[in-house]
């Protein structure tokens, strides 16, 4: 099984939005809505950000969302901050309990 | 506060073999499913395997299957993976995560495993 495929890097100013995609197949992402988004800042563990494509885990700011849409879900970032500037990796079910990352995502605050 | 300690880690030879462990608290560990996530050095996040809250069903990435057995202790609030066979390639940060069956809710800070000569 392959890793879902994400950009190596998105980027946006202050105040900005900016949108990260994760693409899979219909094994993985197109096949469940168990999509989940984690950042992760330099020599830190991961943090998930959102879970089961489109919820947010308490304590975790409503400026981040996801969504899905066949076999690419995606992570929305709105009114960027410098404390966002982090990696981020989206994962998604395959089925038979199996899990896949994306290869990651670093996202730049300019 | 909920935490999970990883330990176990260090430098192997390749073909050797660890035992990694995970002692969680601050939570009712035998309602969880958990996870092995692995992260080579400059690399992403790998999943490695998963076990049921009770024990009973676990699952491997294809590339440690055969070689990697995940087991937990809920009297001990420990979770465990054994490392047989390892390869160079195996270096990396193994982290543990509690969650779902699909999702890692929390993360600890990870054991580093050096496969080397």
């Amino acid at each position: 099984q392959s890793a879902l495929t994400q950009p190596p890097s998105a980027s946006g100013s202050p105040g900005q939005s900016v949108t990260i995609s994760c693409t899979g197949t219909s094994s993985d992402v197109g096949g469940y809505n168990y999509v989940s988004w984690y950042q992760q800042h330099p020599d830190k563990a991961p943090k998930l950000m959102i879970y089961d494509v489109n919820k947010r885990p308490s304590g975790v700011p409503d400026r981040f969302s996801g969504s899905k849409s066949g076999n690419t879900a995606s992570l929305t970032v709105s009114g960027l901050q410098a404390e966002d500037e982090a990696d981020y990796y989206c994962s998604s079910h395959v089925g038979s309990n199996k899990v896949i990352f994306g290869g990651g995502t670093k996202l730049t605050v300019l | 506060e909920v935490q999970m300690v990883e330990s176990g880690g260090g430098l192997v030879q390749p073909g050797g073999s660890l035992r990694l462990s995970c002692a969680a608290s601050g939570f009712t560990f035998s309602s969880y499913w958990m996870h092995w996530v692995r992260q080579a050095p400059g690399k992403g996040l790998v999943w490695v395997s998963l076990i049921n809250n009770d024990g009973s069903s676990t699952s491997y990435a294809d590339s440690v299957k055969g070689r990697f057995t995940i087991s937990r202790d809920n009297a001990k609030n420990t979770l465990y993976l054994q490392v047989n066979s390892l390869r160079a390639e195996d270096t990396a940060v193994y982290y543990c995560a509690r969650g779902g069956h699909s999702t890692c809710l929390g993360w600890g800070r990870g054991t580093l495993v050096t496969v080397s000569s």
